[in-house]
């Protein structure tokens, strides 16, 4: 099975700086999907931004982008001018074509005034 | 709007007592998973379905089963729940994945605790 390592069980940031969390993957699939999710304390997991792996171009949304090394198996999140509301759990996730989907550990993320 | 609803957002079981978690899509999806989610462990595979009636084991699938009758429906069971079933259940569903903007959709998840 494909497995998912997020090494940064927690993280801190300053209310409108720049954080980077990190992922790390492990497949032998040429084709495949990547995603972040957001888990607030709601719980409920919202999508925040995804990725295709034959897509070389990194994937943005809004303040949110990705630094997607294919070959190093990397994936890391940047959320660039930090709001109070990012603060969540994050999840790394990977998707083969046949939907078998897999999750990181998660790091959480706190937004500090 | 997309949904995919879970029975219960608590619930309190007994060791020994079987178990049902149900898990609802209302978007025709053909894939519906059942994730087990522990601190510092993050989300873990207990059972993928894709399509009526088929499943897969996931990483952690000893002590549940599964049931699919119905595309809408994806049922977790646990035979004989136990205390180190204790935990938050998230359901999922996704469209088949091609080339387009597939995602897993997510219930609300059910936190259980079995005493």
């Amino acid at each position: 099975a494909q497995t998912v390592t997020q090494s940064q069980p927690e993280m801190s940031v300053q209310e409108a700086e720049t954080v980077t969390l990190s992922c790390t993957y492990d497949t032998s699939e040429s084709n495949y999907y990547l995603f972040w999710y957001k888990q607030p304390p709601s719980r409920q997991m919202i999508l925040v931004i995804r990725q295709e792996a034959y897509k070389q171009q990194n994937a943005t949304e809004n303040r949110f982008s990705v630094n997607f090394q294919k070959a190093a198996k990397s994936f890391s999140l940047k959320i660039s001018d930090s709001q109070l509301g990012d603060t969540a759990m994050y999840f790394c996730a990977f998707m083969k074509l046949t939907n078998d989907m897999r999750f990181g550990a998660g790091t959480r993320l706190t937004v500090k005034p | 709007d997309v949904k995919v609803t879970q029975s219960s957002r608590y619930l309190v079981k007994r060791t020994g007592e079987k178990v049902f978690l149900e898990c609802v899509q209302d978007m025709d999806h053909e894939n519906m998973f059942w994730y087990r989610q522990d601190p510092g462990l993050g989300l873990r595979l207990i059972y993928f379905s894709y399509d009526v009636k088929m499943k897969e084991k996931g990483d952690i699938p000893e002590g549940y089963s599964v049931s699919r009758e119905k595309k809408e429906r994806f049922s977790l069971i646990l035979e004989s729940a136990s205390t180190n079933q204790t935990s938050m259940y998230l359901c999922a569903s996704t469209s088949q994945t091609g080339f387009g903007n597939t995602e897993a959709f997510f219930g609300q998840g059910t936190r259980l605790t079995v005493v």
